[in-house]
């Protein structure tokens, strides 16, 4: 089944230790989102490649960084985690950015120790 | 600033009866909306969406009502069932208009009781 896989699912860092999370497509989709969800609250997004062209949103912290080194691969570094940072991250794709919908990974739940 | 609310964070509803959840927005740059459906310790399942030149979109058991004037659209489900209990996120976006990515509500914890 074509599907949205994030690794880990769970993740647990060291304050101030830089983390990576790992989403793969076999979507094809053009375009890959990272969204935040803390406890009881909305996803927010943090940032979306559209093909090779990033862009981030205006108050995501730096700390936050991502790459897409091809199609169906997209990552999440946290540079110097804080214990703000503990939240679920999920990944999501659409084929376009214009009246598609976005499908979802199952996310990674960050803890920060 | 929420510019997506849900002000209803539950709702229980009777098997077999209908569903209502809510939704309002302020942005009027808002052109797409979607609801999502999600089960504990799972990502968010796209469930059904509505283009801001539409005021209906049915999909089997599920119906999307949009409100431009007064910036609100619902779900309906028709009838309940007991798999339908989840947590419901209304999202909006606006292509073009700065918000490429979905702004989502905080949901709506839907509970089908037998």
């Amino acid at each position: 089944d074509a599907m949205v896989i994030q690794n880990p699912r769970y993740q647990v860092t060291q304050f101030g230790k830089p983390v990576t999370l790992s989403c793969s497509q076999t979507l094809n989709h053009n375009v890959m989102y990272w969204y935040q969800q803390k406890s009881s609250q909305a996803p927010k997004l943090l940032f979306h490649y559209y093909d090779k062209d990033f862009n981030n949103e205006a108050d995501t912290p730096d700390n936050f960084q991502s790459r897409r080194p091809n199609t169906s691969f997209c990552f999440l570094d946290i540079r110097s985690p804080g214990l703000g940072d503990a939240a679920m991250y999920l990944c999501a794709t659409s084929r376009d950015r214009v009246g598609q919908p976005q499908h979802f990974g199952d996310g990674t739940r960050l803890s920060i120790l | 600033d929420q510019q997506v609310k849900q002000n209803s964070p539950s709702l229980s509803v009777q098997e077999g009866r209908i569903s209502i959840l809510n939704c309002d927005y302020t942005n009027s740059m808002f052109d797409y909306f979607l609801w999502y459906k999600k089960y504990p310790a799972e990502g968010p399942t796209f469930l059904i969406s509505i283009s801001s030149i539409k005021d209906k979109n049915e999909d089997g058991r599920f119906t999307v009502f949009l409100n431009k004037s007064a910036k609100h659209l619902s779900l309906h489900i028709v009838p309940s069932q007991p798999g339908d209990s989840a947590v419901y996120f209304c999202a909006a976006s606006a292509p073009g208009g700065g918000a490429d990515g979905l702004t989502f509500g905080k949901g709506t914890h839907l509970i089908i009781q037998p």
